[in-house]
């Protein structure tokens, strides 16, 4: 099914490592964005890509990076995670302008002890 | 820039009773408005969108939201709640006609279906 596919789907980090989530699209779509969600505080942007080749800082990108591999892939990093950095992640894929809107994937579940 | 405010955090509805989840929006010129729905442990769907044209717009199951630009609302309603749609609702607005923006999200209202 086309769609927007995370992986993985949950994990659990020690304070200090590293790690990349992962997300891939297959709609076609030149944008691409991550999100985290946390409880009373709705979906925060971290960064996006509005087209191949750029990336942009959202509102909450201290402690991320994030590599836009080609059309498809969009990858976040976390160099070294924090407790603060628990939640959850979202990627999102929608065309150039928001006015479709976007389409989601199913989230990864990240803990960080 | 854009926000938008959810004020209610928690609503219970009796099943078959009508809804309406409220949202307010703050933009400067006519933006895009949407309603995502996340069912626990999943990601969002898109339920409806406005960008332009009628202000009442029709949505998948059997949801609608209308436009008010007096007001800066738009608000989500269905006339008769089922079980199934216990889940949290997220507004959502994004830039309109000034070109490329991203969505900002309310903080989302959980909704809750009693028997």
């Amino acid at each position: 099914n086309a769609g927007v596919t995370q992986t993985p789907k949950f994990q659990v980090l020690k304070t200090g490592q590293s790690m990349t989530l992962q997300c891939a699209q297959d709609m076609n779509h030149n944008s691409m964005y991550w999100y985290r969600q946390d409880p009373g505080m709705g979906l925060r942007l971290i960064y996006y890509s509005a087209s191949e080749g750029t990336t942009d800082k959202g509102e909450v990108p201290n402690g991320y990076n994030v590599s836009r591999l080609n059309k498809r892939e969009f990858s976040l990093r976390l160099e070294s995670a924090a407790p603060s950095q628990t939640s959850v992640y979202f990627c999102a894929s929608g065309r150039a302008r928001a006015d479709y809107g976007y389409t989601f994937g199913s989230g990864t579940r990240l803990t960080v002890v | 820039a854009q926000s938008v405010t959810q004020p209610d955090i928690h609503i219970t509805v009796s099943e078959g009773a009508s809804l309406e989840l409220r949202c307010n929006y703050s933009y400067g010129a006519t933006p895009y408005l949407f309603w995502y729905v996340q069912s626990p442990g999943q990601g969002l769907q898109l339920l409806l969108k406005y960008f332009s044209g009628d202000t009442l717009v029709q949505g998948i199951k059997g949801f609608e939201a209308e436009f008010k630009r007096s007001q800066s609302s738009f608000n989500l309603r269905k006339p008769s709640v089922h079980w199934s749609d216990a889940a949290e609702y997220f507004c959502a607005v994004g830039a309109g006609l000034s070109g490329y923006s991203t969505l900002t999200f309310g903080k989302g209202t959980m909704l809750l279906v009693s028997p």
